[in-house]
């Protein structure tokens, strides 16, 4: 089956710069990538999500890149704020394997100000 | 648009007792997600049904765990007899189907078993 693997586990960065997580998935048929966003005790979250057949998609301050040759793909969060201080997940998904979403471990983003 | 509904919010229990969990999923939602997320990891998905007929079930604890979604729309979660590695959040999540579509999530129920 599908397997997520997610880096790093923890980040911190200072109020204003950037910050980068990646995701590398094994299923090559795997075609749906969202990320998520989880404050603490709270619900996953949507924040941007992208499909097999466009290689980068952009929403203000976040951007998604996604590399198929690799089975990579990655967050960017440009101009941290501190209010992006949460859990990120990325996921998975192809019709191999019931268009089920298969999450990873999870970043901890800790933006200081 | 009213998002998905879980209760209860918080239930403790103890080992080898049973406890049922209840989801409404957003209207016109066709598929229907359990997930079991343990503190400090990725949510996990149990079950998932495509109106009310099971599309994946294969991570589900079939000895201990059942689930079902009559009529296509509400959803239960049962687990009898708990054990203590189930304490964890139980995520309902809906889509509108298979296959891309954004999963709107519930807010949980958080499991203590003793």
């Amino acid at each position: 089956g599908e397997n997520v693997e997610q880096h790093p586990s923890t980040l911190s960065v200072q109020e204003g710069d950037s910050a980068v997580i990646k995701c590398t998935y094994s299923d090559s048929a795997s075609n749906y990538f969202p990320w998520y966003k989880q404050e603490l005790g709270k619900r996953p979250q949507l924040i941007i999500d992208i499909r097999s057949n466009v290689g980068e998609k952009k929403d203000q301050r976040i951007a998604v890149t996604l590399n198929k040759t690799a089975k990579h793909f990655s967050l960017h969060i440009t101009e941290t704020q501190p209010e992006d201080s949460a859990v990120y997940f990325c996921a998975a998904s192809g019709k191999e394997y019931g268009n089920k979403l298969v999450f990873g471990a999870g970043t901890i983003l800790r933006v200081k100000s | 648009e009213a998002g998905v509904a879980q209760s209860p919010r918080y239930k403790i229990i103890e080992k080898r007792q049973s406890v049922a969990f209840w989801c409404n999923p957003i209207s016109g939602h066709a598929t229907l997600y359990w997930y079991q997320q343990i503190l400090g990891q990725g949510p996990k998905l149990l079950i998932q049904f495509q109106n009310n007929g099971v599309v994946d079930d294969s991570q589900l604890p079939k000895d201990r765990f059942s689930a079902e979604r009559l009529k296509g729309v509400d959803s239960t979660l049962k687990i009898q007899p708990a054990k203590l590695e189930d304490s964890a959040v139980y995520l309902c999540a809906s889509s509108l189907g298979l296959g891309g579509y954004e999963q709107y999530f519930g807010p949980g129920t958080r499991l203590t078993v003793t």
